[in-house]
């Protein structure tokens, strides 16, 4: 079937520690792009890649990094600069136009 | 900046009512989507909308997008049980990017 996977489902950060988020597509999708999700607010962008080698900063890149060196997958590492890291997590993507998006099921993150 | 206002923020309903939900923006969009997440998932794509007046159903969800291009609305006809989880706007602007709604929670009860 053709998706979106996230993993792990749940992951624990303690103090100072950098962790990975994994998001892979095999939607053949150019686009893919990383959110975070705090309780009643709106999804906020954090980074996002249109090709592969290439990625841009969203609204809120600080504490954040990414690489994009393949077309499938765009991994997430959450830095020990970001200092508020617990949140929900949603890797998407999009076709070329970027006139949709799908979304993964989301990693929690949640710091000891 | 861009706003982008849903609402309400969230409506308790009764089994077989209908439901009625809208995102208003400052901002002209080219593309409205419409979302559902259930607790603790990702958001699962509904409708998405493509051209000012545009009317699109799906069962029995109905978006439109709004002549001003500037909001869209959404409505669940007959609700049912399953229909619990929050719904989210998303409008795209000029540039491509997407903006979210902070979401309406609905709570239908028997």
């Amino acid at each position: 079937d053709g998706g979106i996977t996230q993993s792990p489902k749940y992951l624990f950060r303690k103090e100072g520690q950098n962790v990975t988020l994994s998001c892979e597509q095999n939607l053949n999708h150019d686009a893919m792009y990383w959110y975070r999700q705090d309780p009643g607010q709106g999804l906020r962008l954090i980074y996002y890649s249109q090709i592969v080698n290439d990625f841009q900063k969203g609204d809120i890149a600080e504490g954040y990094s990414v690489s994009r060196e393949k077309k499938e997958s765009f991994p997430l590492t959450v830095t020990s600069a970001q200092k508020n890291p617990t949140a929900f997590y949603l890797c998407a993507s999009g076709g070329a136009r970027e006139e949709t998006q799908y979304f993964g099921p989301g990693t929690r993150l949640l710091v000891l | 900046g861009q706003q982008l206002n849903q609402s309400p923020q969230s409506m308790f309903i009764q089994e077989g009512e209908d439901v009625s939900m809208n995102c208003t923006s400052s901002s002209i969009f080219n593309t409205w989507l419409w979302y559902k997440q259930d607790p603790g998932e990702g958001p699962v794509l509904l409708i998405a909308l493509y051209k000012a007046g545009e009317l699109t159903s799906n069962g029995r969800l109905t978006a439109q997008f709004g002549i001003t291009r500037k909001d869209s609305f959404l409505n669940i006809s007959a609700s049912i049980p399953s229909d619990v989880g929050i719904y989210f706007c998303a409008g795209r602007n000029s540039w491509g990017k997407l903006q979210f709604g902070a979401g309406t929670q609905v709570v239908v009860t028997p």
